[in-house]
């Protein structure tokens, strides 16, 4: 069955970066894309970009250009996703999700990666 | 601010029939873009519920339905059960970003 298994929890310092990993299973990784997508508290959905695990190409959500870096590893079907100069707003629950294409459905999630950024 | 907008809360009863919309534009659900939705329980990742404007996956009930009309998309749900009390979010495609919509609150009354 498809999983997407995320690393665990972060606290960081305003300023710091963290990366997120994402280790797939169940499928044939370099066969789809995955999107990364944060949740800040009681807020909703905010997709942050997509890459594909096939080529590596990226599609960044503009407000977040130069502060995030998507990769794939694809001898370990693993992404990650790399957040730079954090910032307090940045604290927030961070999804990696299943998807062909950007404008396609995510159609698995993983369980999720809580960042608190505080000083 | 979000290109796709959901009403921020919905109610109905236990068996009755309540939709949500989602209002986009002509650079995203009138470009012809599909609409899809997800359904999140309190503390849990969002799960599939429709892609494809109106296609359920597999194991989602059909109780659950989607369509889509020139600018806009809707989930509809029938036969609501307590279960279904959840945070409810569009998604289309704008500008080559996926786009979300606010979200939508179901409360089972």
């Amino acid at each position: 069955q498809v999983q997407l298994v995320q690393s665990g929890a972060e606290v960081k310092k305003p300023g710091a970066s963290v990366k997120v990993s994402c280790k797939a299973s169940g499928y044939t990784f370099t066969s789809y894309g995955i999107s990364w997508v944060r949740q800040a508290p009681g807020q909703g959905l905010e997709w942050m970009g997509w890459i594909s695990a096939y080529n590596g190409n990226t599609n960044y959500a503009q407000k977040l250009q130069g502060r995030v870096t998507m990769t794939t590893d694809t001898s370990t079907s693993t992404a990650y996703m790399e957040l730079r100069s954090l910032r307090s707003d940045d604290t927030a629950v961070y999804y990696c999700a299943r998807d062909r294409n950007p404008w396609r459905e995510c159609d698995y999630w993983g369980q999720g990666t809580l960042v608190t950024v505080s000083s | 601010q979000s290109v796709l907008t959901q009403p921020p809360s919905v109610s109905g009863a236990p068996g009755q029939r309540v939709t949500i919309s989602c209002t986009g534009s002509s650079s995203n659900i009138g470009a012809g873009y599909d609409v899809h939705w997800y359904q999140q329980l309190p503390g849990t990742a969002p799960k599939l519920l429709i892609y494809g404007n109106s296609n359920r996956p597999s194991g989602v009930p059909d109780r659950f339905s989607g369509s889509k009309s020139g600018t806009s998309a809707s989930l509809a749900i029938t036969g609501l059960q307590a279960e279904d009390e959840a945070d409810y979010y569009c998604q289309s495609y704008d500008s080559s970003l996926k786009s979300f919509g606010g979200g939508t609150k179901l409360t089972v009354l």
